[in-house]
């Protein structure tokens, strides 16, 4: 089955620095990647989700990348804002599969 | 909360008791999940249904059914509560995309301690 592994685990930045994610998949036939960002006693929400027939999509100052051959994925928050602390998850799924398998997640704290 | 609330917020309650968990929808979406959230584990699937009446197992579905009788409700049920499965409980909703993957949208989660 898929495998979803998060790194790094904790990440601190300086209000304004870039944040980068990376997760890695093993299931060769996942077509669907979204992140979500769950803050302190909330459910988790989605941010951005790519598809395997895209490179890359933004939205404001979110990017996600993806790179099929090597099975990564990767969450680019740039300008970052303290409400940005959060924890973000990565999952993986194929396009007509039940199942999300979602990575361990990574709490980020951006310090002002 | 994308239209999905969950009953109750928090619970307390003794090993060996029933406990049962709902989550209601009002986006009429035809799958619905449960997962649990434990530290260092992520969130891992426990039961889904992909229709009225029609269910399957998730990754860790042992010690938990579920049940649903109407498109808006899906219960989650924990026969003989352990203290194993003392966690943080979410639903999710889903409605297949043009593209077909279904993005899940998550509800506010529910609190279980088995004492």
């Amino acid at each position: 089955g898929e495998n979803v592994e998060q790194h790094p685990s904790t990440l601190s930045v300086q209000e304004g620095d870039s944040a980068v994610i990376k997760c890695t998949y093993s299931d060769s036939a996942s077509n669907y990647f979204p992140w979500y960002k769950q803050e302190l006693g909330k459910g988790p929400q989605l941010i951005i989700d790519i598809r395997s027939n895209v490179g890359e999509k933004k939205d404001q100052r979110i990017a996600v990348t993806l790179n099929k051959t090597a099975k990564h994925f990767s969450l680019h928050i740039t300008e970052t804002q303290p409400e940005d602390s959060a924890v973000y998850f990565c999952a993986a799924s194929r396009t007509h599969g039940q199942n999300f398998v979602f990575g361990p997640g990574t709490r980020l704290s951006v310090l002002p | 909360d994308a239209g999905i609330t969950q009953s109750p917020r928090h619970k307390v309650t003794e090993t060996g008791t029933p406990v049962t968990l709902r989550c209601h929808q009002t986006e009429n979406h035809r799958y619905m999940y449960w997962y649990r959230q434990d530290p260092g584990h992520g969130l891992r699937l426990i039961h889904y249904s992909y229709g009225v009446k029609d269910t399957d197992k998730g990754e860790v579905s042992d010690g938990y059914s579920v049940s649903r009788s109407k498109t808006e409700d899906f219960l989650l049920t924990l026969e003989s509560a352990t203290s194993s499965q003392t966690s943080v409980y979410f639903c999710a909703i889903s409605e297949t995309t043009s593209g077909g993957a279904k993005t899940q949208y998550f509800g506010p989660g529910t609190r279980l301690l088995v004492l």
